[in-house]
């Protein structure tokens, strides 16, 4: 079935280091890839998304670009602030189940330290 | 902006007891859902509901029950809660032909 693996946490990083979180999928036909952001103590927000292969979804410096071949969509930033510091979901919606449906990733947690 | 709005951040309650989870929202949005977050397993769909009155199950909907009377409210039942129920519980919305899912804030809820 479809699914999404995205690497476990947490991650520690300093102020200003390049940020990488895997994320990898598996789907049948051809889904539609995002990232979401949820910060302590609130609901998930979107990110960035990409629709189709070699789509660049990008939103607050953040980017990940849909790679169809290696079927990932890893989100990179390349000077993280204290203030991204959240929980990051990778979510894939199901081309198999209408509109309605996400499938999202365990999260990983990111800890930026001044 | 959209919001969307949970009746509790944090509940607590006994083994047994029939527990309401309330959620609205105030644009018009004709799908609402419910999920779990549980740590190491992200979140999981409970139900979903694409119209008033209507829903339909998600992938874990033992020991859940929904209702839907109206556009703006969706609402999560817990007939006779379980400490394997104890969990942070998220609602979203979205609108049909859109792809992003607007979230609340979540409630916290703890059986005893």
């Amino acid at each position: 079935g479809n699914s999404v693996t995205q690497m476990e946490g947490p991650v520690t990083l300093s102020e200003e280091a390049f940020l990488t979180i895997n994320c990898t999928y598996t789907a049948t036909g051809y889904p539609s890839l995002f990232w979401y952001v949820q910060y302590p103590g609130e609901g998930l927000q979107l990110l960035l998304k990409a629709t189709k292969a070699d789509d660049k979804g990008s939103n607050k410096g953040f980017e990940a670009t849909y790679r169809k071949e290696t079927t990932s969509f890893h989100l990179e930033k390349g000077s993280v602030q204290v203030s991204d510091s959240a929980v990051y979901f990778c979510a894939l919606r199901d081309p198999t189940s209408g509109t309605y449906k996400y499938i999202f990733g365990t999260g990983t947690r990111l800890k930026v330290l001044a | 902006d959209v919001k969307v709005t949970q009746s509790s951040r944090y509940l607590v309650k006994r083994t047994g007891e029939k527990v309401f989870l309330e959620c609205v929202q105030d644009m018009d949005h004709e799908n609402m859902f419910w999920y779990r977050q549980d740590p190491g397993l992200g979140l999981r769909l409970i139900y979903f509901s694409y119209d008033v009155k209507m829903k339909e199950k998600g992938d874990i909907p033992e020991g859940y029950s929904v209702s839907r009377e109206k556009k703006e409210r969706f609402s999560l039942i817990l007939e006779s809660a379980s400490t394997n129920q104890t969990s942070m519980y998220l609602c979203a919305s979205s609108l049909t032909g859109r792809y992003e899912q607007f979230f609340g804030p979540g409630t916290r809820l703890t059986v005893l």
